[in-house]
């Protein structure tokens, strides 16, 4: 039983344009979740997170929009650059996000110039 | 900066070998978590450790055993390598009691049995 999900396999867009990564979570104990980055050969990196207390969390080019109500969460990325290819995993706790994780599958990303 | 290593980043074993994939961080954390990630399935638990000493199964223990000897040092044992444990082995680390701090990974190990 997925309890985080992540559709989408796969995502192409165009440099400076938006990307938007979906993860949706069945488990209403979740009250804390992460996005995650990963190059190939290398280990995923922790890109931003948020808590259900929010609803919107926003690092730069990077925000995360949670809504509780639908167990969705997405990942908005503006401009769009071509570094920013990569695999993004969406993660989950019900503890906080150094306890234990629940990741999703991943989507890869790629930014074409 | 934190920093989770992990003994290789390549390794190739025959089926039935004994394979040990170490880990080691820096930043004096108690959590260490050891996942395998595979095309389409993401990254899965295979155990975690609170403390020296504990650990505690993950979603997919079988066929693994893990070590914790060390607060900094957390060993994945593959008992009997299987072809079916082919697959990128990722370490993490945590601070325990931080609900906002996050895990950090190590490079990986890329494991292939033949």
């Amino acid at each position: 039983d997925q309890q985080v999900k992540q559709n989408s396999p796969s995502l192409s867009v165009q440099e400076g344009r938006i990307s938007i990564l979906n993860c949706d979570y069945t488990n209403s104990m979740f009250d804390y979740f992460l996005w995650y980055k990963k190059y190939p050969a290398e280990g995923p990196t922790f890109l931003i997170s948020i808590s259900s207390i929010k609803d919107k969390n926003e690092d730069g080019r990077f925000t995360v929009f949670l809504n509780k109500s639908a167990k969705h969460l997405s990942l908005h990325i503006v401009p769009s650059q071509p570094g920013d290819s990569a695999v993004y995993f969406c993660a989950a706790s019900d503890q906080g996000g150094s306890e234990k994780l629940v990741f999703g599958k991943g989507t890869k990303l790629t930014v074409n110039p | 900066d934190v920093k989770v290593t992990q003994s290789s980043r390549y390794l190739v074993k025959r089926t039935g070998e004994k394979v040990f994939l170490e880990c080691v961080q820096d930043m004096d954390h108690e959590n260490m978590f050891w996942y395998r990630q595979d095309p389409g399935l993401g990254l899965r638990l295979i155990y975690f450790s609170y403390d020296v000493k504990m650990k505690e199964k993950g979603d997919i223990p079988e066929g693994y055993s893990v070590s914790r000897e060390k607060k900094e040092r957390f060993s994945l044992i593959l008992e009997s390598a299987s072809t079916n444990q082919t697959s990128m082995y990722l370490c993490a680390s945590s601070l325990q009691g931080n609900p906002t701090d996050t895990q950090y990974f190590g490079p990986g190990t890329r494991l292939t049995v033949l």
